[in-house]
């Protein structure tokens, strides 16, 4: 159990085209999930906690308006990333919390983003 | 402060020999968790252990153990007789309220490299 997958693993873009990252939960359901982001040989940076049914709460200095966070349900979060730059490129990795219960957090495969 | 210090940054063992993981953390809270995560090569963090502050006794999990001292604020992982399947990133996290929502607070991770 407590499973997430990560949509797409890998993806290279053109600069100033947008990205979309799907994070979900297959098998429980979560009322938060997180995202970060990890550069080489660094340990994990968290960008945002996103709530299901409200708006996503970014750490400080990430951009709201260029990490776009959608949670639409209790099973799914998206990462948008906009008008992607070269400096965007990085590893990026959701995680999700059970409702209730254990308070670990389960992490997707990753996806890394390549911005050309 | 809410901290968590991995020292080692790199380590290197033969297989079957022990190597122990050092985390000393920081945090104001009286309830809190700590976590060991595993990182493979291929990205994906996977969870290891949770340890609630209350709960000091020791645990063992096949080749893996972990130690927590409350009065070191220390959560030291140990492999016993290590295998090169073992190689990989680990990280130590705390998990803390951090402006009023439960945030993971990662260490920098040791990375661990079993030779044959």
């Amino acid at each position: 159990g407590a499973v997430v997958s990560q949509h797409p693993s890998w993806v290279i873009c053109k600069s100033g085209t947008s990205v979309k990252i799907e994070c979900r939960s297959l098998d429980f359901q979560a009322t938060t999930m997180f995202w970060y982001r990890q550069f080489p040989k660094q340990s994990l940076m968290l960008m945002a906690t996103s709530n299901e049914g409200s708006k996503a709460t970014y750490e400080q200095g990430v951009e709201k308006d260029k990490f776009l966070i959608n949670h639409a349900s209790l099973t799914l979060s998206t990462l948008t990333v906009t008008s992607a730059h070269p400096e965007d490129s990085s590893f990026y990795i959701c995680s999700a919390r059970f409702l209730t219960g254990p308070r670990e957090q389960y992490f997707g495969p990753g996806t890394r983003l390549t911005v050309t | 402060a809410q901290k968590v210090t991995q020292a080692q940054t790199e380590i290197s063992v033969v297989e079957k020999e022990d190597v122990t993981l050092d985390c000393v953390y920081e945090t104001r809270d009286t309830t809190y968790y700590l976590f060991w995560y595993k990182q493979p090569p291929s990205g994906e963090l996977v969870f290891l252990i949770r340890r609630n502050s209350f709960d000091e006794q020791n645990e063992i999990s096949g080749r893996y153990s972990w130690n927590f001292q409350k009065s070191t604020s220390s959560f030291n992982f140990t492999i016993t007789a290590s295998q090169v399947v073992d190689s990989a990133v680990y990280f130590c996290a705390l998990s803390a309220l951090i402006q009023g929502a439960q945030k993971l607070v990662f260490g920098q991770g040791t990375r661990l490299t079993i030779n044959p």
